[in-house]
């Protein structure tokens, strides 16, 4: 059973500054995604990498995808208040692509 | 594109009745749809999967005579908590996979909040 562990669990920082949150995988991912999840809202895909040492960029969010496509790191530049929520990242697995989800790093930028 | 809707977005019951929450893919067909709960503060966990015009495959520790899945057609799977109790109070999400899509992402619902009293 593949596991995902997010890191840190809770972020609290101030506007403006950067931060870098992590997820690790116990085996190969067969493609990353990273969700951001509001409270009180579904959550919504960020982005997805597949090939190992990917990077993508999505305004002011980088992803990096570890060379053994066995981590990933999301890093937010100048972070804004409205960057608050919890980020997921997930797996597909199985041959109904099901997600696995890692347990959430759960950011808060105070004003 | 690719937007799912599900309704009601908050429910209260009464312990004892059923409750049906409907999610819907708006803007495209999924063949697929999944099942989640959520509880404060955690991640996301599969529920079930529902597949058109099949039943439902449920994971391990899920009472499938408790939620009963309809996916009825291409657009619209439905979640039915039976005789809910208390325990049953959760944040249940669905998502809908886009076939269309390179790695078959999946778009999730807004999310129901059931609250049994």
């Amino acid at each position: 059973t593949q596991l995902l562990e997010q890191s840190p669990q809770f972020l609290s920082i101030q506007e403006g500054e950067n931060l870098t949150v992590y997820c690790n995988s116990s085996s190969v991912f067969s493609s990353l995604q990273w969700y951001r999840q509001e409270p009180g809202e579904g959550p919504v895909l960020l982005v997805t990498v597949v090939t190992g040492g990917e990077v993508k960029k999505l305004k002011r969010l980088t992803f990096q995808f570890g060379d053994a496509r066995k981590d990933s790191s999301l890093h937010i530049t100048a972070a804004q208040p409205g960057d608050t929520g919890l980020y997921l990242c997930a797996d597909r697995m199985g041959a109904g692509n099901m997600l696995t989800f890692g347990g959430g790093t759960r950011l808060m930028v105070k004003p | 594109g690719a937007v799912v809707s599900q309704h009601p977005s908050r429910v209260i019951c009464k312990s004892g009745t059923s409750v049906k929450i409907e999610c819907r893919s708006l803007d495209f067909q999924a063949t697929t749809m999944f099942w989640y709960r959520q509880f404060p503060k955690q991640s996301l966990m599969l529920m079930a999967t529902s597949n058109e015009g099949s039943k439902a495959t449920y994971e391990q520790g899920v009472e499938k005579d408790k939620f009963l899945i309809n996916h009825a057609s291409l657009t619209l799977s439905t979640l039915t908590v039976t005789s809910a109790h208390p325990e049953d109070s959760s944040f249940y999400i669905c998502s809908a996979r886009d076939g269309r899509g390179l790695y078959y992402e999946q778009y999730f619902g807004p999310g129901t909040r059931l609250t049994v009293t």
